[in-house]
């Protein structure tokens, strides 16, 4: 069975400092991973896949396999980042996501 | 384009009661997906959907959940005799052919069992 782990639930982090929001990801096979993020009042939305390798608003995030974690990263954290981010992965042929119980992400002025 | 559309927004429902949960798909996109949220959890996925076609409900509970996309007009998820624990938020997404992956979501339906 799939399973993402998020260990933290909350995580705040001051203005400029540089933020990691964990990811874990059990899964025997090749995974596609992704971030999403829900900003206050608005709805899910993906950031960033770790196919297309790009960076979004600052954010990027590196496949682990060995290490079975893709690690959100952004090196200097704005209050706009304010939200919470959901580690998603879908598997082989299956088109559902698993998703991972979000962190809640503060950026403190 | 207006994005994945649910509703309503809002619905409460007595137990024993039936809700339905009406997502329109963005333009274009024929594949529908519904997850379930419950309080200090991850979405938890419950069926996939597309038009005229159950792909894969593997996530739905095997009584009282039901889920259609019929050739004309939303998804309808629909939940019968509704008890406490099914008082949750369902988000409903939509992904075109071409892109399985990317799904877009709507801004969901709180389910409330009273």
């Amino acid at each position: 069975a799939q399973r993402v782990t998020q260990p933290e639930k909350l995580l705040s982090v001051f203005k400029g400092a540089p933020v990691e929001l964990k990811c874990n990801y059990s899964y025997s096979g090749s995974p596609e991973l992704f971030w999403y993020v829900q900003y206050s009042r608005q709805r899910l939305q993906l950031l960033l896949r770790h196919i297309s390798r790009e960076s979004i608003k600052g954010f990027t995030a590196d496949l682990n396999k060995g290490e079975t974690s893709f690690h959100l990263k952004k090196p200097f954290a704005q209050e706009e980042d304010s939200a919470m981010y959901y580690c998603a992965l879908s598997s082989g042929s299956a088109r559902q996501l698993t998703f991972g119980s979000g962190t809640q992400l503060t950026v403190l002025p | 384009n207006a994005g994945v559309m649910q509703n309503p927004r809002h619905l409460v429902r007595r137990r024993g009661q039936e809700a339905r949960l009406r997502c329109s798909p963005m333009k274009g996109h024929s594949h529908v997906y519904w997850y379930r949220q419950l309080p200090e959890e991850g979405l938890k996925f419950m069926v996939y959907l597309q038009k005229e076609n159950i792909i894969d409900e593997s996530g739905m509970p095997k009584e009282r959940f039901s889920a259609e996309f019929p050739k004309e007009g939303p998804s309808i998820l629909r939940i019968q005799q509704v008890v406490r624990g099914d008082s949750a938020a369902y988000f409903c997404a939509s992904s075109p052919r071409s892109e399985p992956y990317e799904q877009y979501f709507g801004p969901g339906t709180r389910l409330t069992v009273t």
